[in-house]
C-alpha cells in the first residue's frame, strides 16, 4: 500500500523559497503511469492544485503559480520535491503531496497527511 | 482560486438523501473531463470518494454515487449517516492545463 509523507520547514520568511519533500513508501516512484502531485489548502479554505511531475520527469504546473514553482524527482531516494520561490503571506497553507492516477486529467490517491507552512518574518 | 462552484453547505437528517452540486464551465466539466470527489474530516487530508465515471474506491459504500451533465456534476449521498459529516470537494481538469477543485461543501447531519 503506497503511502506518502511530506517533510520540510514549517516556517519560511517572505521573499524566500519554500522547499518541501515527499517521501513515497510501499511502491516505486519510477512506476509508470503516475503523476506525483502537490496540492495546497489555505487555512479554512479550499484546495488548490500546484502541479505534478510524471515519472519520466515531465512537469505540469498551475498557470497561476508556474513562474514560481519547480517540482523535481529523486528516484534514488523515492522522493519528489516542491520549490516555491518568492513566497508571501498568501502562500501560507497546508501543503499535501499525492499520487495522481488516471492520466493528467485524473484523480489523486493517496494523499500525504499534509504539512503546514507559514510564511512570516 | 476555485474554478468549480459548490454550495457552501448542505444538511439532512439521518437516513435522508442529500446532493452536492459542482458547477464548472465549457473549459472543464463541459469539455468532457471526468469529475472526481473527495471528503475531508477536520484536521485530516482529503480522501478519494469517487473517481472517473462513477467509480468508488474499495471501502466506499454504494450510498455514494456521482453523475454529470453538461457543465455540472453532482454527488449524491443516500441513507445519510453521522459519519458522513465532513467537507466534500469535487475535482476536474481545465483546458488551461490545470487541475481544478471545487469550493467545497460542508455536509451536516442533523
Amino acid at each position: 500500500q503506497v503511502q506518502l509523507q511530506e517533510s520540510g520547514p514549517g516556517l519560511v520568511k517572505p521573499s524566500q523559497t519554500l522547499s518541501l519533500t515527499c517521501t513515497v513508501s510501499g511502491g516505486s516512484i519510477s512506476s509508470g503511469g503516475y503523476y506525483w502531485s502537490w496540492i495546497r489548502q489555505h487555512p479554512g479554505k479550499g484546495l488548490e492544485w500546484i502541479g505534478y511531475i510524471y515519472y519520466s520527469g515531465s512537469t505540469y504546473y498551475n498557470p497561476s503559480l508556474k513562474s514560481r514553482v519547480t517540482i523535481s524527482v529523486d528516484t534514488s531516494k523515492n522522493q519528489f520535491s516542491l520549490k516555491l520561490s518568492s513566497v508571501t503571506a498568501a502562500d501560507t497553507a497546508v501543503y499535501y503531496c499525492a499520487r495522481g492516477l488516471g492520466g493528467a486529467t485524473g484523480w489523486f490517491d493517496p494523499w500525504g497527511q499534509g504539512t503546514l507552512v507559514t510564511v512570516s518574518s | 482560486q476555485s474554478v468549480l462552484t459548490q454550495p457552501p453547505s448542505v444538511s439532512g437528517a439521518p437516513g435522508q438523501r442529500v446532493t452536492i452540486s459542482c458547477t464548472g464551465s465549457s473549459s472543464n466539466i463541459g469539455a468532457g473531463y471526468d469529475v472526481h470527489w473527495y471528503h475531508q474530516l477536520p484536521g485530516t487530508a482529503p480522501k478519494l470518494l469517487m473517481y472517473g465515471k462513477n467509480n468508488r474506491p474499495s471501502g466506499v459504500p454504494d450510498r455514494f454515487s456521482g453523475s454529470k451533465s453538461g457543465t455540472s456534476a453532482s454527488l449524491a449521498i443516500t441513507g445519510l449517516q453521522a459519519e458522513d459529516e465532513a467537507d466534500y470537494y469535487c475535482q476536474s481538469y481545465d483546458s488551461s492545463l490545470s487541475g481544478v477543485f471545487g469550493t467545497g461543501t460542508k455536509v451536516t447531519v442533523l
